[in-house]
């Protein structure tokens, strides 16, 4: 039973658009979420991340945004460069506070056109 | 400061054989996670040390085993190799339980023929 869905398996943006990519979870104990990024042969690379008493969290072009009620986040990317096409993983912390267990979607791959 | 390494970062194996993967976190980083990636699947959690102890196991057969040492170095060990345990398996070094900044070392490829 998948608790964390990217349901977009692909995304193609023009560069310099803005790229958005969904993710919706179904547990709401979940506390705390990340979005990860990874390019092929590396391991994922930490983006962003948002805490549940959040609804909005900014880091330079990426912003999250989180809606608890409907179990929704997103994550923006302003401008998109191509530099940014990879796959993209939005996970969350499993509950419970002292465990380092994260639970990923299956990922979204971000294309950005030149 | 290094990052995590894994090693080796490529392996060919054959069914019914068995296969240890090594993870060094980064330095200072006491707790370690380990993950499944296959097409499809996402990112499965497998295992998490800390301090030499499993704190937390994911839903998978018992082939599938790991241990960390007083070092905070970790392997995990997979026996009887099936051809579904073709994956890239990642490890995460995370400074201690509940730091949700997780480093992923690089990944080692596994392929059973």
């Amino acid at each position: 039973d998948q608790q964390v869905k990217q349901n977009s398996p692909s995304l193609s943006v023009q560069e310099g658009r803005i790229s958005i990519l969904n993710c919706d979870y179904t547990n709401s104990m979940f506390d705390y979420f990340l979005w990860y990024k990874k390019y092929p042969a590396e391991g994922p690379t930490f983006l962003i991340s948002i805490s549940s008493i959040k609804d909005k969290n900014e880091d330079g072009r990426f912003t999250v945004f989180l809606n608890k009620s409907a179990k929704h986040l997103s994550l923006h990317i302003v401008p998109s460069q191509p530099g940014d096409s990879a796959v993209y993983f939005c996970a969350s912390r499993d509950y419970g506070g002292a465990t380092n267990k994260l639970i990923f979607g299956t990922g979204t791959l971000l294309a950005v056109q030149p | 400061k290094a990052g995590v390494t894994q090693t080796p970062r490529y392996l060919i194996k054959t069914r019914g054989q068995q296969v240890t993967l090594s993870c060094s976190p980064i330095s200072g980083h006491r707790s370690v996670s380990w993950y499944q990636q296959t097409p499809g699947q996402g990112l499965q959690f497998l295992f998490e040390y800390f301090s030499e102890t499993q704190r937390n196991k994911g839903n998978f057969p018992g082939r599938f085993s790991g241990r960390q040492f007083s070092n905070s170095r970790s392997e995990m060990n997979v026996s009887t190799l099936e051809l579904g345990d073709s994956a890239l398996y990642l490890c995460a070094s995370s400074l201690g339980p509940g730091n949700t900044e997780a480093f992923f070392g690089q990944g080692t490829r596994l392929t059973v023929v």
